[in-house]
């Protein structure tokens, strides 16, 4: 049970490159969600997901894309690559029914440097 | 205002002493709530969580406690190590019926030997 898979781990990006991070879950999760997280700051949410086919607007969704074609898979889009997306992201997933109340489960993050 | 406030944002201890962080949240409604510890370079983990149906849960040295009716909850760490070190969140749902969650700033504990 591999829980929440990100790849690739690690990655420089030049500006104005574009690339996609990955996200897969093998627990059947119905939620998933994209975090970014700046060097000493908080989670903040990018977007998520509440199942195959949905998408919605988080705090921060600017210069990012995502689409959820199965359960398991959220991708990441990022596009025209800016510094001020240097961040690591975290992809998340959860089984939520009848409210928010099931705790989230974390990837190991990307570190992404835009240069 | 935020919809959960977390304090302090840092906390330095001795090893052996008691370490107490809390947050408050502004949806009465809320119903869950955990806290995820995040050491250095890894990704959040889920500690403890509570429901609203309870004031207080225990897991060895870690507690949370809550008290709805001024809507803050509480992580208490007794005995601490210096593998407590790390930076800890907690979270609350989001007002207005998504399932999302709203996550504190963090709070980064530093526990002396």
């Amino acid at each position: 049970n591999a829980g929440v898979t990100q790849t690739p781990k690690f990655r420089i990006l030049k500006i104005g490159q574009s690339m996609t991070l990955q996200c897969t879950q093998d627990m059947n999760h119905n939620y998933m969600y994209w975090y970014r997280q700046d060097p000493g700051m908080g989670l903040k949410l990018i977007y998520y997901s509440v199942g195959a086919g949905i998408t919605d607007k988080g705090e921060v969704p600017n210069g990012y894309n995502v689409s959820r074609s199965t359960t398991e898979d959220f991708p990441l889009r990022l596009e025209l690559a800016a510094p001020s997306q240097t961040s690591v992201y975290f992809c998340a997933s959860s089984y939520q029914t009848g409210g928010w109340n099931q705790p989230q489960h974390f990837g190991d993050g990307t570190r992404l440097s835009i240069l | 205002g935020e919809n959960v406030e977390q304090h302090p944002s840092t906390l330095s201890v001795q090893e052996g002493d008691s370490a107490v962080i809390k947050c408050t949240y502004s949806d009465s409604a809320s119903n869950y709530f955990p806290w995820y510890k995040q050491e250095l370079g890894k990704r959040p983990q889920l500690i403890i969580d509570i429901r609203s149906n309870v004031g207080e849960k225990k897991d060895q040295r870690i507690a949370v406690t809550l008290n709805k009716t001024a809507k803050h909850f509480s992580l208490h760490i007794t005995e601490t190590q210096p593998e407590d070190s790390a930076v800890y969140f907690c979270a609350a749902p989001t007002p207005g019926g998504s399932y999302i969650p709203t996550f504190g700033r963090g709070t980064s504990l530093i526990v002396h030997p």
